[in-house]
This record gives structure tokens, sequence and C-alpha cells, in this order.
């Protein structure tokens, strides 16, 4: 089975700051894809980034990077310059059976932007 | 506006009342899902489809049901709830495989569902 782990229930960090979200997954497939999802208080789940894993550049959306390491399978994502609307739960999900399109996602890690 | 809507958002019931927890969206999308969101275990996957007429079951299927009879609707049916389904759900849709394209899934706004 495939499984995603997230080690940091909680983390919290000053306004303007950068924060690194650390996330592990498992699985014996070759081609997969890695998502970070953001889930604001409104409990809306909104994509961030996602990875293929056949890639070897890490994805990059403006404040958003991930440092995706394949032999550790280690997918973390690195929010700079850090604002007070990054304020949500984040987790992280791996795609590695394409034929029923199932998210398999980790327990999540509760970010507080501190003012 | 591309969205998956969800109907309703909030429901209280009690044990062994029929619901019915509605999902449209007006992407075109082939690919739909349902997951459940508990504390400490993330999402799980309830049922997908992958074309009308075409559903299986994910990770977490038991107690409930699903359609496909319409290309945009797939409400998720629980014919007999128990306060182990109290959760919070989500369907979720996309145009074509993940790996096949540039695509992922569009998520709806949630159904907080408590179940006494």
């Amino acid at each position: 089975a495939q499984t995603v782990t997230q080690s940091q229930p909680e983390m919290s960090v000053q306004e303007a700051e950068t924060v690194t979200l650390s996330c592990t997954y498992d699985t014996s497939e070759n081609n997969y894809y890695l998502f970070w999802y953001k889930q604001p208080p409104s409990r809306q789940m909104i994509l961030v980034i996602r990875q293929e894993a056949y890639k070897q550049q890490n994805a990059t959306e403006n404040r958003f990077s991930v440092n995706f390491q394949k032999a550790a399978k280690s997918f973390s994502l690195k929010i700079s310059d850090s604002q007070l609307g990054d304020t949500a739960m984040y987790f992280c999900a791996s795609l590695t059976n394409f034929g029923n399109e199932k998210l398999t996602f980790g327990t999540g890690t509760r970010l507080t932007i501190i003012p | 506006e591309a969205q998956v809507t969800q109907n309703p958002r909030y429901l209280i019931t009690v044990t062994g009342k029929k619901l019915t927890v509605t999902c449209s969206q007006n992407m075109n999308h082939e690919y739909m899902s349902w997951y459940r969101q508990d504390p400490g275990l993330g999402l799980r996957q309830i049922y997908y489809s992958m074309n009308v007429e075409v559903t299986d079951k994910g990770d977490v299927p038991e107690g409930y049901k699903v359609s496909r009879k319409e290309k945009r609707n797939f409400p998720l049916i629980l014919e007999s709830p128990s306060p182990n389904q109290t959760s919070l759900y989500f369907c979720a849709s996309s145009s074509t495989p993940t790996g096949l394209g540039t695509d992922t899934q569009y998520f709806g706004p949630g159904t907080r569902l408590t179940v006494l």
C-alpha cells in the first residue's frame, strides 16, 4: 500500500520568514505524481504545487517550491516570504495508480503564520 | 466559472436515516471521486468513477453507495448512516488521468456530516 507521512503536526513561523514542511512517501512505482494541497479555515482544498516523479527539476510556483529527493522518497515544501494568508493545514499527497485517480494523503501539517 | 459544487454543506442527521450528498461539476470532467477527511487520518478515497455508469471502490467504501448516471453528477448515498460516518466529505473531479496530462483534481467545498 502507498503511504505518505507528514511528521510535523503543527508549525508556526513569523510573517516574512521562510518555512519548510516535510513529507516522505513510500511507493514501488517508478512513475507517480506528488502534490501539496492547502486547506485554509474555509476547508476548501487548494492545489499548491505538483511534481512529476520523472522530472528531476524541482517544481516552483511563485513563493512555493519543493525539494524532491526521489531516492530518499522525500518531498518537502518551502514557503518563502510567508504571509498571513498562508495560515492553513497543508497536505502532502501522492498519486501512483492512474486507473482510479486515487490520491493518498498524509495526515497534514497545521501551519500558523504569526504577525 | 469552473467549479465543483456539493450540497448540502452541513448536515446533522440520526442513525439509520438515508441521506444523499450531491456533487456536480461543470467542467465536463470524466473522473470523479469521493473522499472523507477525519482528524489524524488525512483524506481517504471512498469511491471513484471513470465515466458514466463506471464506478469502483476506493479505500473505505463500506456503508456508502454512489451512482453516475450523468457525466456532471456523482451523488454519495448513505443508506443507513451510523455515527462512525460523521466526517467531512469532499467530491473531486479531473478531466483526464493525472498521469496522462497536466490536469489535476479539483475539489468541492466539502460537506460536514454529523450522524447522531
